[in-house]
């Protein structure tokens, strides 16, 4: 199973909303990533968690706090977003042996109003 | 730090024509370097790595890449373009930092295949 999964597929939420994306896989991949990625620009990484521990965080705002439970799962968590953080949200995965090709999700569009 | 250039953010190609995608990239350490593509609304699926060994490298659906250390490039060719081929490819390059990737992509290449 190289799949990774990622729900909801979209999500609309209004600036004084909490929610929640999830990530999962089960590959036994240690290394788990979130992407934000605008219209027809590359994706930006935001967050990479290693052995569920929080090894990169690219001074993201804290409107957006990530979370390991486990090996499999990766969570974001939102609040108070702004209208600018509409995009779409990608999670990846990647193991810790070999040569680390990461294994992207389908990603959840998110528009923010 | 590293980097990768995308040269041409929009490629246009006939049907069954060859595909030239260019990137070009920067590191400091031997790179790992990757093509990826992207269809519209979906995430994105790995086409081909390159990391040690032999410098020409086949990938999926047809796309081969060719490390040239000396020109530090990476362009991605496919012999003959299909429709199923339009789509989004980003070149990235990756350091591998004690048991995961940071990974930095090119600005992306939109392929339109032309009938």
């Amino acid at each position: 199973d190289t799949e990774v999964t990622q729900t909801p597929k979209h999500l609309v939420m209004g600036m004084t909303n909490k929610k929640s994306l999830k990530c999962e896989q089960h590959m036994g991949h240690r290394a788990m990533y979130w992407y934000k990625q605008k219209a027809k620009k590359p994706p930006e990484l935001m967050f990479v968690y290693s052995y569920e521990k929080l090894s990169i965080n690219e001074s993201v705002p804290s409107r957006f706090s990530p979370e390991c439970p486990n090996s499999s799962l990766l969570n974001l968590h939102l609040h108070a977003l702004q209208p600018e953080d509409s995009a779409l949200y990608l999670c990846a995965s990647s193991n810790d042996r070999g040569f680390y090709e990461q294994y992207f999700g389908p990603g959840t569009r998110l528009t923010v109003t | 730090a590293q980097s990768v250039t995308q040269l041409g953010s929009h490629v246009s190609v006939s049907e069954g024509a060859l595909v030239l995608l260019r990137c070009n990239y920067s590191s400091s350490v031997p790179p790992y370097l990757f093509w990826y593509v992207q269809y519209p609304n979906q995430g994105l699926q790995l086409l081909l790595k390159y990391t040690t060994g032999a410098t020409l490298v086949k990938g999926i659906n047809g796309f081969e890449a060719e490390f040239k250390k000396s020109e530090t490039s990476f362009h991605l060719t496919k012999p003959s373009a299909h429709m199923s081929d339009a789509a989004e490819y980003f070149c990235a390059v990756s350091e591998v930092q004690g048991g995961y990737q940071k990974v930095t992509f090119g600005i992306g290449t939109k392929l339109q295949v032309i009938p």
